[in-house]
C-alpha cells in the first residue's frame, strides 16, 4: 500500500510569507501528526489530527495551525514566516488508537524541507 | 533538558564493528519505539518495545528495554555502510488520553568502509 506522501518535498519563501504542506495519510490511518525537525531541536510535536479534530497541540505560537478533511488528509499552514521556521517537516500517520502501543506506530512521510531567507 | 536523553550524539565506526545506543528516561516508559533516519528524510520505524526486560532483534539489529522501563539499548552487530544514519528513540508515557509521545535528539552513525 502506498506510503505517506507530502507535498511539495523542498520550498523556498522568504519572511513575511505563509505556506501550506499537505499530506495524505496511508489508507485506513485516522490520526495524522506534524513534526517539525531541526539539527538543534530535534523533533518538535506541533499537532495530531483524528477525525477532522484537533487531538492533541505542541508549543508553537499560534502562527503554526493545521486542519484535517474528511478524508483523513491533513494541511499544516504557517503564518508570516521566520528565519527560525527554516526546518524539515514531517507527517505521521497511525491508526489513532490511544491504548495499544502498536496502535501509536507511527508512519512517517519523507518531509518538506522548508527554508526561509 | 531533554525527557529522553540519547547517546552518543554521534558515532563513527569501522566496517564490521559492534555499536550501542542508548536511549534513557527519568520516568518510566510505557512503550519505546526505535527509528532510522536516512538524512533528510522521513523516519523508518525498526522495533517498538514495551514490556520490561524485552529484546527484539531484526537481522543485525538488537534492542532492549530494561527491567525497570527506563532505558533501553539499540546493537548493531558487524555493522554495514548500509546502517548509516541517524537513530531516534521515541518513548510513550502513559497510555490512553493521557498518552504522550516523547523523542531523543537522535544518534549520527557514519560506518566506514
Amino acid at each position: 500500500k502506498a506510503g505517506v506522501t507530502q507535498t511539495p518535498r523542498y520550498l523556498i519563501k522568504t519572511r513575511g510569507q505563509q505556506v501550506t504542506l499537505s499530506c495524505s495519510p496511508i489508507s485506513g490511518h485516522r490520526s495524522v501528526s506534524w513534526y517539525q525537525q531541526t539539527p538543534g531541536q530535534g523533533l518538535q510535536f506541533l499537532f495530531e489530527y483524528f477525525s477532522e479534530t484537533q487531538r492533541n497541540k505542541g508549543n508553537f505560537p499560534g502562527r503554526f495551525s493545521g486542519r484535517q478533511f474528511s478524508n483523513s488528509r491533513s494541511e499544516m499552514n504557517v503564518s508570516t514566516l521566520e528565519l527560525g521556521d527554516s526546518a524539515l517537516y514531517l507527517c505521521a500517520s497511525n491508526l489513532g488508537g490511544t491504548g495499544f502501543i502498536g496502535a501509536n506506530v507511527l508512519t512517517f512521510g519523507a518531509g518538506s524541507r522548508l527554508t526561509v531567507l | 533538558s531533554q525527557e529522553l536523553e540519547q547517546s552518543p550524539q554521534s558515532l563513527i565506526v569501522q566496517e564490521g564493528k559492534n555499536l550501542t545506543i542508548n536511549c534513557t528516561s527519568s520516568k518510566t516508559l510505557y512503550g519505546l519505539y526505535w527509528y532510522k533516519q536516512k538524512y533528510g528524510e522521513g523516519l523508518i520505524f525498526l522495533m517498538m518495545l514495551q514490556k520490561g526486560g524485552e529484546e527484539k532483534s531484526h537481522e543485525k539489529i538488537t534492542a532492549k528495554l530494561d527491567e525497570k522501563k527506563q532505558q533501553s539499548s539499540l546493537h548493531i552487530t558487524a555493522s554495514q555502510p548500509s546502517h548509516a544514519g541517524i537513530y531516534l528513540c521515541g518513548a510513550l508515557l502513559n497510555a490512553g488520553n493521557n498518552r504522550k509521545l516523547i523523542w531523543g535528539l537522535g544518534t549520527s552513525l557514519a560506518v566506514n568502509p
